[in-house]
């Protein structure tokens, strides 16, 4: 069972770009939604978070945009550079609980 | 810098063996959980450890199990190894789990079952 589907696998943006990757989401009952960046050979990092009350949260190049009736929520990365080339993977959990459930990831390309 | 260690980085292990994982977590954070991430795939909850018990598990079989220790150390065991087991392992911590507080990942143990 899928609970959080992730689109696209794979993503080539030219550098200065916007990268754009999609998540939808089942289960109404979750509360957090978190984004996570990982390098090859590395552990998964938190990059951004929101919560459902919140449509749009910005840190930097970074955002996310929440629709809570459509249960789909996206990162948005503006002029992106190829230091931002990683998988992303987006999340979802009870704010009250360490479990996290991953989406599939998007391995993004950033060409120079 | 997460302050989440993990060893060893990698091993290879024979189908039937035994493994023991292991983490170090930061000072207070009494939560910890493991993660199993295959290749391609994002990463599998495993189970969930609060102060030294078991709260949470994922769909994982028994033999996978594991141990929380007071100094927030903990290890990840796996009995009879299978092919499929050949993954990356990621402990994960946080102090504890109420209102998002953010979880930090170690960088994984690569095990390899041949």
């Amino acid at each position: 069972q899928q609970q959080v589907k992730q689109s696209p696998q794979s993503l080539i943006v030219q550098k200065g770009g916007i990268s754009i990757i999609n998540c939808a989401y089942e289960n109404t009952a979750f509360d957090y939604f978190p984004w996570y960046q990982q390098f090859p050979g590395k552990g998964p990092a938190l990059l951004i978070a929101i919560r459902p009350d919140v449509s749009e949260k910005k840190e930097g190049r970074f955002t996310i945009s929440f629709n809570k009736s459509a249960k789909q929520f996206s990162l948005h990365i503006m002029d992106s550079q190829p230091g931002d080339s990683a998988t992303y993977f987006c999340a979802a959990r009870y704010s009250s609980a360490s479990k996290i459930i991953f989406g599939s990831g998007t391995r993004l390309s950033i060409r120079p | 810098e997460t302050g989440v260690t993990q060893s060893p980085t990698h091993l290879i292990k024979t189908r039937g063996q035994q493994v023991t994982l292991r983490c170090s977590s930061q000072s207070g954070h009494n939560t910890v959980s493991w993660y199993q991430q295959a290749l391609g795939q994002g990463p599998q909850f495993i189970f969930q450890y609060y102060r030294e018990e078991e709260n949470g598990r994922g769909n994982f079989p028994p033999r996978f199990s594991g141990l929380q220790f007071p100094n927030y150390s903990s290890e990840l065991n796996v009995n009879a190894l299978e092919l499929d087991d050949s993954a990356l392992y990621l402990c994960a911590s946080t102090q504890w789990a109420g209102s998002g507080n953010t979880i930090y990942f170690g960088e994984g143990s690569w095990l390899t079952v041949v």
